[in-house]
């Protein structure tokens, strides 16, 4: 069975930009959950779909949302970037919202 | 909300001791606890986890207890090796609602040659 994919894995944008990562899951996998991780903050919850629904939201901005499809492959999209959100974009996939297989990570870097 | 807090940030220990790692939680209604492990430039994965309806799981070197009462939980990690070096992050959440899994800050676990 393929593992969970992203792309892109490594993205460079500018301040004011916007942008959309993408996830698929293991397939079966009906519960996407996205996290970004920085040097130091561990792994921070941004949102969670399931069944083409946001089930679960972290405290983030409303710059960061995200979508997922019918065939649960889900994206993130973050709008007018700020340095801060330099970071590594995970996504993880799971049956019911427990064991979380996580990707690769899509490496964002804003200058 | 729940908040998980993960103690200590770092840790060195010599090679074939023992490595514990503890993590409290603040919502009583979690009932699942996984572990994941995060070597460097790869993804989180799982290496152990337990749910409320047991005290303690063991897995060859690793073991993971679980105080309901205190809302703690630990990771023990025997005879340790140098592949053992990673960053491991404890989580909580209630899996009965399919809840977010909310994780601790993580611990960097060194072993000294």
């Amino acid at each position: 069975k393929a593992g969970v994919t992203q792309t892109p894995r490594y993205l460079i944008k500018t301040r004011g930009q916007q942008v959309t990562l993408s996830c698929s899951p293991i397939s079966g996998h009906r519960s996407v959950s996205w996290y970004q991780q920085t040097p130091g903050q561990g792994l921070q919850f941004l949102f969670e779909y399931f069944s083409e629904t946001q089930r679960n939201k972290g405290n983030f901005p409303g710059r960061f949302s995200g979508r997922q499809f019918s065939n649960s492959r889900s994206e993130m999209n973050v709008s007018t970037l700020e340095l801060g959100d330099s970071a590594l974009y995970l996504c993880a996939s799971s049956l019911v919202g427990a064991e979380q297989y996580f990707g690769p990570g899509t490496r964002l870097t804003v200058t | 909300g729940e908040n998980v807090e993960q103690h200590p940030s770092t840790l060195s220990v010599q090679e074939g001791d023992s490595a514990v790692i503890k993590c409290t939680y603040s919502d009583s209604a979690s009932n699942y606890f996984p572990w994941y492990k995060q070597e460097l430039g790869k993804r989180p994965q799982l290496i152990i986890d337990i749910r409320s309806n047991v005290g303690e799981k063991k897995d060859q070197r690793i073991a993971v207890t679980l105080n309901k009462t205190a809302k703690h939980f630990s990771l023990h990690i025997t005879e340790t090796q140098p592949e053992d070096s990673a960053v491991y992050f404890c989580a909580a959440s209630k899996e009965s609602s399919a809840s977010k899994i909310i994780f601790g800050s993580g611990t960097r676990l060194s072993i000294r040659p």
